[in-house]
């Protein structure tokens, strides 16, 4: 089964930008679409972004909308997550997750997850 | 938003022993042009990212042991673990992907008693 890989959290200051990746390896993203969910410490899962298979369609979480954005490099094998404006509680471990199902609209189940990448803000 | 709530929030069960988690919707979660709940379950061990074991309401996921079972329909579900293991030892989230935004629930922690 193929893998991903989630890279570019870090500590930012409330207000701050930061540029998450999600590199997939052994399968081809683009026949999926793809998800970012996030999970603050000590706390449940959150979704927080999906994209469609060719990057045509973007959906947001009414929390990051406006802040965020979901992109994706096919030719890469990589799905970006731009993260503005960050606030406070915005520190989570974000993971990235591949779509169930394979085509090009979300269908919203993930079965497989990244290891995650963790981002502080704070100042 | 569709709200998940599952019961209980925390359980402790023996070796050997049923596990039961209980997950409502706010809404019904069923398609009727397909009759598919749009309900999956997750566990997520101690810092491990959470593992797909249950979508559709019933469908085990590949390599899922056969001790999880799930199920339910429109509005009411349930994860079942028939003989508990070691290794169950974990938080399970129900999730619905019926409509955006995808929301869970808030988790419930299986515990060794």
């Amino acid at each position: 089964e193929g893998q991903l890989v989630e890279s570019g959290g870090g500590l930012v200051q409330p207000g701050g930008s930061l540029r998450l990746s999600c590199a997939g390896s052994e399968f081809t993203l683009s026949n999926h679409a793809m998800t970012w969910v996030r999970q603050a410490p000590g706390k449940g899962l959150e979704w927080v972004s999906s994209i469609s298979g060719s990057g045509g369609g973007t959906f947001y979480a009414g929390s990051v909308q406006g802040r965020f954005a979901i992109s994706r490099d096919n030719s890469k094998n990589t799905v970006y997550l731009q993260m503005n404006s960050l606030r406070d509680v915005d520190t989570a471990i974000y993971y990235c997750a591949k779509d169930g199902v394979v085509g090009d609209n979300p269908q919203g189940y993930m079965d497989v997850w990244g290891k995650g990448t963790t981002v502080t803000v704070s100042s | 938003d569709i709200v998940m709530t599952q019961s209980p929030d925390s359980l402790a069960v023996s070796l050997g022993e049923r596990a039961t988690i209980n997950c409502k919707s706010s809404q019904s979660v069923l398609f009727s042009s397909n009759n598919l709940n749009y309900l999956t379950w997750y566990q997520q061990r101690p810092g491990q990212p959470p593992k797909l074991l249950i979508y559709w309401a019933s469908t085990r996921a590949s390599g899922v042991p056969d001790r999880f079972s799930g199920g339910g329909s429109g509005t009411d579900f349930t994860l079942t673990i028939s003989s508990l293991q070691a290794e169950d030892v974990a938080i399970y989230y129900c999730q619905q992907y019926y409509d955006l935004p995808y929301t869970f629930g808030q988790g419930t922690k299986v515990e060794i008693k």
